[in-house]
C-alpha cells in the first residue's frame, strides 16, 4: 500500500515557466513533508521541507505547498531552468519518528 | 567536509552469491538509514540504526538481509543467497539524529544479480 504517492512519472517545461510537482499521501499522522532531488547515478540531494503547521513554504524559486485537507502537497519551480531536470522525490514522516516514506518520483525535464 | 560515501558503487554478482554493500556516514551523524530503488520504485526503506539502539528492522525484505553498524560508524549491508529481484539501487543516508532532521544521502551501490 503506497502511502506517498507521486502519479506523474514524468513531467516535461519549457525553460521560465513553472513547473508543478504533485504528490499526495494517504496517511493523516504524517506531519512532516520533504521534496528531494536526484540527478543520475548520484543520491538524492534534500530541495525544501514543510511542516503541517504550515501551508507554504519558500525558498528562491522552490516553493511547497501543503493541503491537508486533500492530503496533497506540490512543489513549484519558478522560473524552471535546465539545470532543474532531475527527478524528484517527495518524502514524509510521522510524529516522533524518523522514518521517511518516499514516493516513486517524478522525472522533471526542463527543455531548453 | 566529505558527504556520505558508499562502496563499491556498482556490484555484478551471480544468483545465489552473498553480497556486502559499505556505507560510510558524514562524521559526527549518529543516525544511518539504508534504502532500496527497484526500477520504476520509489525509495524503499530497509533499515534503520540509531547511536546504541536496536535498529529498526522493519523494512528488510527477507532474512536474507542484515545490516550492522560497527563503532556507531561504518555500516554494512549483507544479502545473502541473492536472487534476481534484489537488483537495485541500495541508498545509504545518515543524520543528526535530531527529530524531522534531514537526511544525506550516499551516491548509491547499483547491484545486479545475474
Amino acid at each position: 500500500d503506497q502511502q506517498v504517492k507521486q502519479n506523474s512519472p514524468s513531467l516535461s517545461v519549457q525553460e521560465g515557466r513553472i513547473s508543478i510537482l504533485n504528490c499526495d499521501y494517504t496517511n493523516s499522522m504524517f506531519d512532516y513533508f520533504l521534496w528531494y532531488k536526484k540527478y543520475p547515478a548520484e543520491g538524492p540531494t534534500f530541495l525544501i521541507s514543510i511542516s503541517s503547521i504550515k501551508d507554504k513554504n519558500e525558498d528562491g524559486r522552490f516553493t511547497v505547498f501543503l493541503n491537508k485537507s486533500a492530503k496533497h502537497l506540490s512543489l513549484h519551480i519558478v522560473p524552471s531552468q535546465p539545470g532543474d531536470s532531475a527527478v524528484y522525490f517527495c518524502a514524509a514522516s510521522e510524529a516522533g519518528t524518523y522514518k521517511y516514506i518516499f514516493g516513486t518520483g517524478t522525472r522533471l525535464k526542463v527543455l531548453a | 567536509g566529505a558527504g556520505v560515501s558508499q562502496s563499491p558503487s556498482n556490484k555484478v554478482t551471480e544468483k545465489g552469491k552473498d553480497v556486502e554493500l559499505r556505507c560510510d556516514p558524514i562524521s559526527g551523524h549518529t543516525a544511518l538509514y539504508w534504502y532500496r530503488q527497484s526500477l520504476g520504485q520509489g525509495l524503499e526503506f530497509l533499515i534503520y540504526f540509531q547511536g546504541n539502539s536496536a535498529p529498526d528492522k522493519s523494512g528488510l525484505p527477507s532474512d536474507r538481509f542484515s545490516a550492522e553498524r560497527t563503532g556507531g560508524s561504518v555500516s554494512t549491508l549483507t544479502i545473502q543467497r541473492t536472487q534476481q529481484e534484489d537488483s537495485a539501487v541500495y541508498l545509504c543516508a545518515s543524520s543528526l539524529a535530531l527529530y524531522q532532521e534531514t537526511q544525506y544521502f550516499g551516491p548509491g551501490t547499483r547491484l545486479l544479480v545475474l
